[in-house]
C-alpha cells in the first residue's frame, strides 16, 4: 500500500527556519518526482517546489531562494529546508508523489501525505 | 507562468443536483489537467487526471472534459459525500491549482 507521512512542522519565527521531511512506503523517493505543495489558511493549494528523479529542483517563485528541496535515497525521505521564513509561508505543507510536466506519461500528484502545519509568528 | 481561473469561487446546491465547475487556464495546456477533492483537514484527493480520465476508485457520477485552456468538472447526481472544495490543477508546464470551488448544501 502507498503512503506518505510528513513530519517537522512547528512553530518558527519570521526570519528563521524550519525542516521538514517526509517518508513514503510502497515506493522510493528516486524513482518519481516528487513535490511539496502547501494551503495557506482560508486560501487555496499551491505548489512549493519539486524534484525530478535526476534530482533537478524546481521552486515556485514565492520560495525561491529560501526554500531547499532535497531527497537522501538511502533512507527513502523527502526534505524540505525552509529558510526565511515569513508570515505568508504559514500553512499545511503536504508532500506528495508527482510533479513531472515534461513526460509524456505524466501523472498529477496522486498520492499525499496527511500534511504538517507550519506556523510563522513572532 | 500558467494561470488557472476557476469559477464558480463558492456553489450552492442539493442532494441529486447536476453540478459543473470550470477552470480556464492562460495557455493551452493541451489535456494536462487534473481535478481534486479537498476535505476539512483532508489531503486532496484525485478525481480526475488528463482532462477525462477517471481515477481508480472515484465514483462514476464524476466526469471531466475539455481541452486547450477550457475544461469543466460534472458531478451527475450530487451526494452528501460530495460536499467539499474542488481544485483543478494544470500539469503542463510545472504546476498551477486553480483558486478552488466550495461545493457547499444549499
Amino acid at each position: 500500500e502507498v503512503q506518505v507521512v510528513e513530519s517537522g512542522g512547528g512553530l518558527a519565527q519570521p526570519g528563521g527556519s524550519l525542516s521538514l521531511s517526509c517518508a513514503p512506503s510502497g515506493f522510493t523517493v528516486s524513482s518519481t518526482y516528487m513535490s511539496w505543495v502547501r494551503r495557506a489558511p482560508e486560501r487555496g493549494l499551491e505548489w512549493v517546489s519539486v524534484i525530478s528523479t535526476g534530482g533537478a529542483v524546481h521552486y515556485a517563485d514565492s520560495v525561491k531562494g529560501r526554500f531547499t528541496i532535497s531527497r537522501d535515497n538511502s533512507k527513502n525521505t523527502l526534505s524540505l529546508q525552509m529558510n526565511s521564513l515569513r508570515a505568508e509561508d504559514t500553512a499545511v505543507y503536504y508532500c506528495a508523489r508527482g510533479g513531472d510536466t515534461f513526460g509524456s506519461s505524466r501523472r498529477p500528484f496522486d498520492s499525499w501525505g496527511q500534511g504538517t502545519l507550519v506556523t510563522v509568528a513572532s | 507562468d500558467i494561470q488557472m481561473t476557476q469559477s464558480p469561487s463558492t456553489l450552492s446546491a442539493s442532494e441529486g443536483d447536476r453540478v459543473t465547475i470550470t477552470c480556464r487556464a492562460s495557455q493551452s495546456i493541451n489535456n494536462w489537467l487534473a481535478w481534486y477533492q479537498q476535505k476539512p483537514g483532508k489531503a486532496p484527493k484525485l478525481l480526475i487526471y488528463k482532462a477525462s480520465n477517471l481515477e481508480s476508485g472515484v465514483p462514476s457520477r464524476f466526469s471531466g472534459s475539455g481541452s486547450g485552456t477550457e475544461f469543466t468538472l460534472t458531478i451527475s447526481s450530487l451526494q452528501p459525500d460530495d460536499f467539499a472544495t474542488y481544485y483543478c490543477l494544470q500539469y503542463s508546464s510545472y504546476s498551477t491549482f486553480g483558486q478552488g470551488t466550495k461545493l457547499e448544501i444549499k
